[in-house]
């Protein structure tokens, strides 16, 4: 079975620009999460997809934003890069809220 | 708020005990428990749910206590493999839009 898959591995862009970012979750999993990892603040949750709903969103500006398609697939979306956006961005599949969340390797994205 | 960890990091012998905590301020509805390997996403490792459970599988094992919200994760007899940072990972009772909420992680090193 497929794991999660992320692309692009490696970003680097420039302050001012927007990025946008691609999850494939596994086969029947039809809850996507993203999280947002630094050095300092550790995994911080960015939002939860669930059948092409947000159903849960943490505490980030209205500059972060995504959404869900059909086949579960999932995109998130950062307008307006600032130099501290830079970090690992991780997706996580599961079945559902309470259920094991499986990561993806992550895009790491650098502000330059 | 994010769940407090304790100890922020420990170095370990090979075959050596480790207990790590995860403690919150707000009444918890589970636990998740991660483990991240440098360079690579989190894995799984368990999940407990309000009602003073534990779980284990192998040499891990994990309780919960509900009326101090708080979790504890056991590695006994630790093997190299063990090294890395843990995550405690918590949602929260009360619904809410909150996703699952991550403590700064435990850096676990085991020495042979």
């Amino acid at each position: 079975k497929a794991g999660v898959t992320q692309t692009p591995r490696y970003l680097i862009k420039t302050r001012g620009q927007q990025v946008t970012l691609s999850c494939s979750p596994i086969s029947g999993h039809r809850s996507v999460s993203w999280y947002q990892q630094t050095p300092g603040q550790g995994l911080q949750f960015l939002f939860e997809y669930f059948s092409e709903t947000q159903r849960n969103k943490g505490n980030f500006p209205g500059r972060f934003s995504g959404r869900q398609f059909s086949n579960s697939r999932s995109e998130m979306n950062v307008s307006t890069l600032e130099l501290g956006d830079s970090a690992l961005y991780l997706c996580a599949s599961s079945l559902g809220r309470n259920q094991p969340q499986h990561f993806g390797d992550g895009t790491r994205l650098s502000i330059l | 708020q994010q769940p407090v960890q304790s100890p922020q990091a420990v170095i370990l012998r090979e075959g050596e005990d480790a207990v790590i905590n995860c403690s919150s301020s707000k009444a918890l509805y589970s636990v998740h428990w991660y483990r991240q390997k440098h360079g690579e996403a989190p894995i799984f490792l368990m999940i407990l749910l309000k009602g003073g459970e534990q779980k284990g599988h192998d040499k891990i094992s994990a309780s919960f206590n509900e009326k101090k919200q708080q979790s504890s994760l056991y590695l006994t007899a630790s093997q190299l493999s063990y090294s890395g940072t843990y995550f405690c990972g918590t949602l929260y009772s009360g619904g809410g839009a909150d996703g699952l909420t991550f403590g700064k992680g435990t850096h676990l090193i085991i020495q042979p």
